[in-house]
Parts: structure tokens; sequence; C-alpha cells
């Protein structure tokens, strides 16, 4: 199966700056790459998909881009609303598999 | 919009089956082109895709898990569900039930989830 990697674990933002988090995947996966927000006690929620395009409902400040192997999630600006665990997920392969998710937390 | 809620005992016995139903709300579960997903998170542990099933009665498994796994998808009631044997304590976990697109694989949108122990 295919093998989702993120980094960094954790990553330390303020309010306003600007967050980028990776993810590579053990081999290609074309652009088929997703995604997901998670913040505590809630079900992850569809960010993007298609590697860069936005889920319905999804702020602009969110995007996404990469293709293959190496794949970046960036926050333009961050809103208090944005602190939550990120994760990626590929669906070339079977079975779908996930990252170990980026923490997104407040500096 | 379309609402998913899992539901299901929170506690389930060593080599004892768990069974989770999903309720949709919103749409009708045989409309569209979906399939209809389990997703599992173990405390403090990455996201495990279990497997979906689709209304024509077709499903895929996870091989870590196809031993064990079985789905349906119950039209008449607007619902789908899942049956893991044989349980261990590692299959404690959140379990999510989620809608999957069937030509882009598209998970949106996710159920709340439902604890599941497994424990004596």
């Amino acid at each position: 199966e295919i093998v989702m990697t993120q980094s960094p674990a954790t990553l330390s933002v303020s309010p306003g700056e600007r967050a980028t988090l990776s993810c590579r995947a053990s081999q290609s996966v074309s652009s088929n790459l997703a995604w997901h927000q998670q913040k505590p006690g809630q079900a992850p929620r569809l960010l993007i998909y298609g590697a860069s395009t936005r889920a319905t409902g999804i702020p602009a400040r969110f995007s996404g881009s990469g293709s293959a192997t190496e794949f970046t999630l960036t926050i333009s600006s961050l809103q208090s609303e944005d602190f939550a665990v990120y994760y990626c997920q590929q669906y070339k392969n079977w079975p779908l598999t996930f990252g170990g998710g980026t923490k997104v937390e407040i500096k | 919009q379309v609402q998913l809620q899992e539901s299901g005992p929170g506690l389930v016995k060593p080599s004892q089956t768990l069974s989770l139903t999903c309720t949709v709300s919103g749409a009708s579960i045989s409309s569209g082109s979906y399939y209809w997903s389990w997703i599992r998170q173990p405390a403090g542990k990455e996201l495990e895709y279990i497997g979906r099933a689709h209304t024509s009665g077709s499903t895929r498994y996870n091989p870590s898990l196809r031993s064990r796994v079985t789905m349906s998808v119950d039209t008449s009631k607007n619902q789908f569900s899942l049956n893991l044997t044989s349980v261990t304590a590692a299959d404690t976990a959140v379990y999510y039930c989620v809608r999957e697109g069937d030509n882009d694989s598209r998970l949106d949108p996710w159920g709340q989830g439902t604890p599941v122990t497994v424990s004596s």
C-alpha cells in the first residue's frame, strides 16, 4: 500500500501568518490527493481534492499544490478556527491511505 | 445537505462481533454515484480506511481487515452497515461512516464518529 508521510508533525504559527504543510507519497499518486481538517472532538472535513481543488464552502485562504509524490497545503493567513490537525489522503491505489497528520497550533 | 450519523454499541467484548449502522439523511442513499464507506481512528493514531459498499451490492475491503469485515447497504432504510468479527483490543477506535465518490473517491461528508471500545 502507499505510505503517506506528513511533515512537520506539529507546526506553531501565529494568527495571521502563513502555514505550509507537506505530504509525501511513497510512490506516485498523480493528483489523486486530498486534504482533510480535523478539530478536537469533531469528524474530519474535506478541504481539498484532486491535489488543488477546494471542496464546497472551503475558504480561499486554503490552497493545495503538488503532484506525483510531493504535495503542499498552504493556509495563507491563519484564522483562529484553522488551528486543527490536517491529514493528507491518497486515492490513487487501493486501499485509500492517510498520512499521520500535522497539528497546527497557536504560537 | 447530506448528513451521516453512526449508531451502535460503544462496548464490545473480545472475540465478539462489532456491528455499526450509519443513517443517511438529506438525500436518498440510492441517488447519485457514491460508495458508502467506513474509516476508523484508534486514539492517537492514524486514520485507517476499512472499506466501502455500493447500492449495487458490490463491496471492497482493506486487505488488512478483509477476512473479518462485512458491509452492506439497506436502501429501504437509507442506511449502511459494518460488521467486524472476532474483535480484539486493537479494534478499539472511533468509527466514522463517510460518503465516497465513485469516480473520484472524494470522502465527503463524514459522520460525527462513534467510539467503540473492545473490552471484557
